[in-house]
């Protein structure tokens, strides 16, 4: 498998619960970035990881969002207390080199997260 | 505010010729641009970019036009298929060529 998994694919959480969402991505790809997308929207930046460092978290929504890519590898996105306004698909998308030399992201299928 | 927008929320064109996505930008940091193709209950893939010192991208059937001056940016599709029914992002970038911002995009029928 080549290219950048996500599990699980869908997920049904009650509001209150937490989640977690999980994000493989290209093998020996530094870059690591983790977008919400709403329904008839464009993706939206959460966070960037480069290896194991979080070099920008500028886009998580609230303190309810957590991510980490303890060996900068594997990421997980954690949602705390799910709310209803949370429902969205999760893309996790990869990147060949550091930011400086490359700028195309390669993406996941996506995790769609609903709250019910 | 919207960095990037996509004003056409869907096109509709005839197998064999030419789609045209059109993509407006207003934040003048961004110097790296990107089209991805999106189907349904996929990701989004990546089809072309440009770097902000040109003006033209061609690769096979898709190239993307670059005008800074006026901060837009299109795609044209030549020839148009059934297999290129989609919805279409474009997507920028700054010099750091981090984090992609995303216009809303705009969903692309090919009538055969």
């Amino acid at each position: 498998g080549a290219g950048v998994s996500q599990s699980p694919r869908y997920k049904v959480a009650k509001r209150g619960q937490d989640v977690a969402l999980r994000c493989d991505p290209i093998s020996g790809h530094v870059s690591l970035f983790w977008y919400q997308q709403a329904l008839g929207q464009g993706p939206e930046f959460l966070t960037y990881f480069q290896n194991e460092a979080q070099l920008d978290k500028s886009g998580l929504p609230s303190d309810r969002f957590f991510a980490e890519r303890p060996e900068g590898s594997v990421s997980t996105l954690k949602i705390q207390r799910t709310q209803q306004e949370d429902s969205a698909v999760y893309l996790c998308a990869s990147s060949k080199r550091d930011r400086v030399f490359s700028h195309e992201q390669y993406f996941g299928p996506g995790t769609r997260l609903t709250v019910t | 505010d919207q960095q990037v927008k996509q004003n056409s929320p869907s096109l509709s064109v005839q197998e064999g010729r030419i789609s045209i996505l059109n993509c407006d930008y207003t934040n003048s940091m961004f110097d790296y641009f990107l089209w991805y193709k999106k189907y349904p209950a996929e990701g989004p893939t990546f089809l072309i970019s440009i770097s902000s010192i040109k003006d033209k991208n061609e690769d096979g059937r898709f190239t993307v036009f670059l005008n800074k001056s006026a901060k837009h940016l299109s795609l044209h599709i030549v020839p148009s298929q059934p297999g290129d029914s989609a919805v279409y992002f474009c997507a920028a970038s700054g010099a750091a060529g981090n984090k992609l911002t995303f216009g809303g995009g705009t969903r692309v029928l090919v009538k055969p």
